[in-house]
């Protein structure tokens, strides 16, 4: 399949362990993220969304934490899995309009 | 539920020539995307519908793309003439509405121009 990038920062884990990707955010007026999962040769795939006026959410082995101060944003999947692997994007919204940042590349190793 | 329909996967033109992709979003999604993805890169949205209506078009290249919702279901977009710097992943995307309604994106096209 093709790849989504050849670049792009890279987080390797073990079967089973804890992963954890984080991204930074631009704009201290965007009050919706999302975090993406793409896998090679497919589009973006929705995971899990947080809104400001939280700080944490929780899905099904992904928590994403949100820190407004420092304008931060991380996914932890638990018990990563090999299906895991995949470069993951969040993406903040800006006045109706979703802007993608830097993509990290989870590679799950058994 | 048949998710957003995209032709096709893979082109090769060669520069100056014109080229033209498809989208067909999911049955009652109101709102239509197209990003362009350069390798290594998040997508970049190029344009955005609502119903047949272009409501955001500002990062479209209008000197050579363009895109067009006819009847507000599929959408084509057009590169004439294509650059070599064009070379990317064209995605469609379609959610319910615009605003903080999931995005459902399609497998994209990649475009290579030679």
């Amino acid at each position: 399949g093709e790849s989504v990038g050849l670049h792009l920062p890279t987080l390797s884990v073990q079967e089973g362990d804890n992963s954890i990707i984080n991204c930074a955010y631009s704009n201290s007026a965007s009050d919706y993220f999302i975090w993406y999962k793409q896998e090679s040769g497919k589009g973006p795939q929705f995971i899990i969304d947080i809104r400001s006026n939280m700080d944490k959410r929780q899905g099904q082995r992904v928590t994403v934490l949100l820190n407004k101060t420092v304008k931060h944003l991380s996914l932890q999947i638990a018990a990563t899995q090999p299906g895991d692997s995949a470069v993951y994007f969040c993406a903040e919204m800006r006045t109706d309009k979703l802007i993608f940042g830097t993509g990290t590349r989870l590679q799950v190793f058994p | 539920e048949a998710g957003v329909v995209q032709s096709p996967r893979y082109k090769i033109i060669e520069k100056k020539q014109p080229v033209a992709f498809w989208c067909n979003p999911i049955s009652g999604h109101n709102t239509l995307y197209w990003y362009r993805q350069n390798l290594g890169q998040g997508p970049e949205l190029l344009i955005r519908y609502e119903n047949e209506e272009a409501v955001d078009d500002s990062q479209l290249p209008k000197d050579r793309f363009s895109a067009e919702r006819l009847k507000g279901v599929d959408s084509t977009l057009k590169i004439q003439p294509a650059e070599l710097g064009d070379s990317a992943v064209y995605l469609c995307a379609s959610s319910l509405d615009g605003g903080t309604y999931e995005q459902y994106f399609g497998p994209g096209t990649r475009l290579t121009v030679t």
